[in-house]
C-alpha cells in the first residue's frame, strides 16, 4: 500500500520562527509535490520537485523553500514564519504509472 | 493563466437528494481531469477523465467530460451524510512532473 508520511498533523509555531515540513514516501516516486490548502482557494501547489536535488517552483512559492536530498523525503522550509502562512499543507507524490498520493496533511497555526 | 473553476463552492442537500457538481477548466496541455473526495484529511482519488463522453462510474458516483467545452461533471445519487466532504476538481498537464491545477472545491454537505 503506497504510502505518504507528513511528520506533523498539527503544528503550532511562532512568528519568524524556521520550520520545517517533512514528507516521506516508500514507493520510489519521482516526483513530489507541496501544496496548500485555504477555504476558498483549493490546493495551490508551492514547489515540486521531479527528481533528487531537482526542484521548480510553483504557483506560490514566496516564502518557502525546499529540499529534496534523498528520493523518498522532501521537505518544505518556511524560512520566517509569517500568520499569513497559517494553512493546511499537503504533501504528494506520483509517479507516471502510478497516479498521485496524498499525505494527510499538516495544519499550521503561526502564532 | 491556467485555471480550475469549480461550482458550486458549498452545496447543503437533504439525504437521497442527487447533487451534480460542476467542473470547468481552461489549462493548456490537458493530459487528464481527476476528482478527489477529501474527508478530515488525504483527498482520495474517485476518477481520472481522459476521454469525451465516456461516462466513469463507481456505485452512486458518476463522471463524464466535454473535451470541446472544457468541463466535467461529477454526479452523486441517493446521497448519504457519508458523502458529506469536499470535492476537488483537477487538471493534469502534459509535463515531465505531472502537475495538477486544482480548483477551489465544492463543500458538499447531506443533512439526515
Amino acid at each position: 500500500d503506497v504510502k505518504v508520511t507528513q511528520s506533523s498533523r498539527y503544528l503550532v509555531k511562532r512568528t519568524g520562527e524556521k520550520v520545517f515540513l517533512e514528507c516521506v514516501q516508500d514507493m520510489d516516486h519521482e516526483n513530489m509535490f507541496w501544496y496548500r490548502q485555504d477555504p476558498g482557494l483549493g490546493l495551490r501547489l508551492i514547489y515540486f520537485s521531479y527528481d533528487v536535488k531537482m526542484k521548480e517552483k510553483g504557483d506560490i512559492p514566496e516564502g518557502y523553500s525546499v529540499s529534496r536530498e534523498k528520493k523518498e523525503r522532501f521537505s518544505l522550509i518556511l524560512e520566517s514564519a509569517s500568520t499569513n502562512q497559517t494553512s493546511m499543507y499537503l504533501c504528494a507524490s506520483s509517479s507516471h504509472n502510478y497516479g498521485y498520493t496524498f499525505g494527510s496533511g499538516t495544519r499550521l497555526t503561526v502564532v | 493563466e491556467d485555471k480550475v473553476v469549480q461550482s458550486p463552492l458549498s452545496l447543503v442537500v437533504h439525504e437521497g437528494d442527487t447533487v451534480t457538481l460542476n467542473c470547468s477548466y481552461e489549462v493548456t496541455n490537458f493530459r487528464s481531469l481527476l476528482w478527489y473526495k477529501q474527508e478530515k484529511k488525504a483527498p482520495t482519488f474517485l476518477f481520472m477523465l481522459t476521454s469525451s463522453g465516456i461516462e466513469k462510474k463507481s456505485g452512486r458516483l458518476s463522471s463524464i467530460l466535454d473535451k470541446k467545452e472544457l468541463f466535467s461533471i461529477l454526479n452523486i445519487t441517493a446521497t448519504q451524510t457519508g458523502d458529506s466532504a469536499i470535492y476537488l476538481c483537477a487538471v493534469e498537464q502534459i509535463q515531465g512532473a505531472q502537475k495538477l491545477v486544482f480548483g477551489q472545491g465544492t463543500r458538499l454537505t447531506i443533512n439526515p
